[in-house]
């Protein structure tokens, strides 16, 4: 079993719709939640990351982390064809030496 | 600021042919990192540094080495490329290892 999974999609949404990203994983340790977003053929960037359980909101993006069941979701609202992307989610433990762990990534289609 | 560039973008090799991939970072980072990027199997950690003159091994190190002789320049060498390394590299660099900033990568086919 990987550390992380993610449905590699693709998923297909109308523009305007509200878009549900989600992971799973399996290391009780992990304590940062990494979203990335990578357009094709370039390299991922980050899109926001959250500390422990929560929410957090950034515009039209908001990441959820529920530790007890060891899920991430990322969710989209108003999605424009400019959300099209791969998206991955990483997390990683405490500590500075510490690795990121990448699920294989969500390829996203916002269409017209 | 470029902030992380990689050289070369493409590289075609034949199969016992040796390379050296540049990664370079202009934003005075500690933490550089180098992956592989299959189908399938998501971003791959091969080695990473945490600071000048420091390397260590990732999840896939087999086959590659590593160099960090400068803060800001990571290379990534395939002494014998074999088909199995066919791949996109991404080098990423970071202060303390949380936001890590990537290269555009680089394409490589082993024949």
């Amino acid at each position: 079993q990987k550390e992380v999974e993610q449905d590699p999609g693709p998923l297909s949404v109308p523009e305007g719709a509200i878009v549900s990203l989600n992971c799973t994983y399996s290391n009780s340790a992990f304590q940062y939640f990494m979203w990335y977003r990578q357009y094709s053929r370039k390299g991922p960037e980050l899109l926001m990351y959250t500390y422990s359980s929560g929410n957090k909101e950034d515009g039209r993006f908001t990441a959820q982390v529920d530790k007890s069941s060891k899920y991430i979701s990322l969710f989209i609202r108003d999605s424009q064809p400019s959300d099209s992307a791969t998206y991955l989610c990483a997390p990683k433990e405490a500590g500075t030496a510490s690795k990121l762990t990448f699920g294989t990534g969500t390829r996203l289609q916002v269409t017209l | 600021n470029a902030g992380v560039t990689q050289t070369p973008k493409f590289r075609v090799l034949k199969t016992g042919q040796s390379m050296t991939l540049l990664c370079a970072q202009d934003m005075n980072h500690e933490y550089m990192y180098w992956y592989r990027q299959d189908p399938g199997m998501g971003l791959r950690l091969i080695h990473y540094s945490v600071g000048e003159g420091t390397t260590a091994k990732g999840e896939v190190p087999d086959g590659y080495n590593v160099s960090r002789l400068k803060k800001q320049n990571f290379l990534l060498g395939l002494e014998s490329a074999a088909p199995s390394q066919t791949s996109v590299y991404f080098c990423a660099s970071s202060w303390g290892g949380e936001t890590q900033y990537f290269g555009p990568g680089t394409r490589l086919l082993v024949l």
